[in-house]
């Protein structure tokens, strides 16, 4: 059974870094794509960006290159978004997904449950 | 960037409706790479249709999409009590850009 299992919930201070988590199981994670999705509350999603674990090859929606980092260990299975100076409009809640196919152009098959993140002085 | 517009961003129905939602492109989305995502509160979205036509695994076939180019729709046959929930449109065809629109939430009138 294919499953992506995000890391939990965290309460940060604006200026503070934070990496979260996507472990996925049950597939060849080295063969299919990983995107970032964003949803910020009451609002609708984002695309953040995807990475293919085999090589690393990354690539970032405009609206969020330079904002976050996307990286993969594939040795553990598990991809990461992260920055590095939160800000209180990154409090959002942040999916992982699959792509359904190694071809990047299919759509994203399976999700994490999602990893809510709460910026805050 | 190819902007996605889902129309209406509200609607209304009955169960046992008909439900027609709608997804614009700003420009053609290639070899009809579009995407329906259904999401209930507080879970994450799930594929419903994909290749604009084509239904997810497991996915009931009262639920099914339609169209090319820049207009698309998705069409949900007689609405059942758990259908009502907030839907997307995605494209993924173009450059490794995978837009979503604003979302269409279907409520219960």
């Amino acid at each position: 059974e294919v499953q992506l299992v995000q890391s939990g919930a965290e309460v940060k201070k604006p200026g503070e870094s934070l990496k979260i988590s996507c472990k996925g199981s049950g597939y060849s994670f080295t063969s299919y794509w990983i995107g970032w999705v964003r949803q910020m509350p009451g609002k609708g999603l984002e695309w953040m960006g995807i990475i293919y674990p085999g090589d690393s090859d990354t690539r970032y929606s405009p609206s969020f290159q330079g904002q976050v980092t996307i990286s993969a260990d594939k040795s553990i299975s598990t991809a990461y978004l992260q920055w590095s100076s939160l800000k209180a409009s990154d409090t959002a809640m942040y999916y992982c997904a699959r792509l359904s196919s190694a071809a990047p152009v299919s759509p994203f098959d399976y999700w994490g449950q999602g990893t809510l993140v709460t910026v805050s002085s | 960037e190819i902007v996605l517009t889902q129309s209406p961003a509200t609607l209304s129905l009955s169960p046992g409706e008909r439900a027609t939602l709608s997804c614009g492109a700003s420009q053609s989305v290639s070899s009809s790479y579009l995407a329906w995502y259904q999401q209930k509160p507080g879970l994450a979205p799930r594929l419903l249709i994909y290749d604009a036509s084509s239904r997810a695994t497991g996915i009931p076939d009262r639920f099914s999409g339609s169209g090319s180019g820049t207009d698309f729709t998705l069409t949900i046959s007689r609405l059942e009590p758990e259908d009502f929930a907030v839907y997307y449109c995605q494209q993924y065809g173009s450059s490794l850009m995978y837009t979503f629109g604003q979302g269409t939430k279907l409520e219960i009138k």
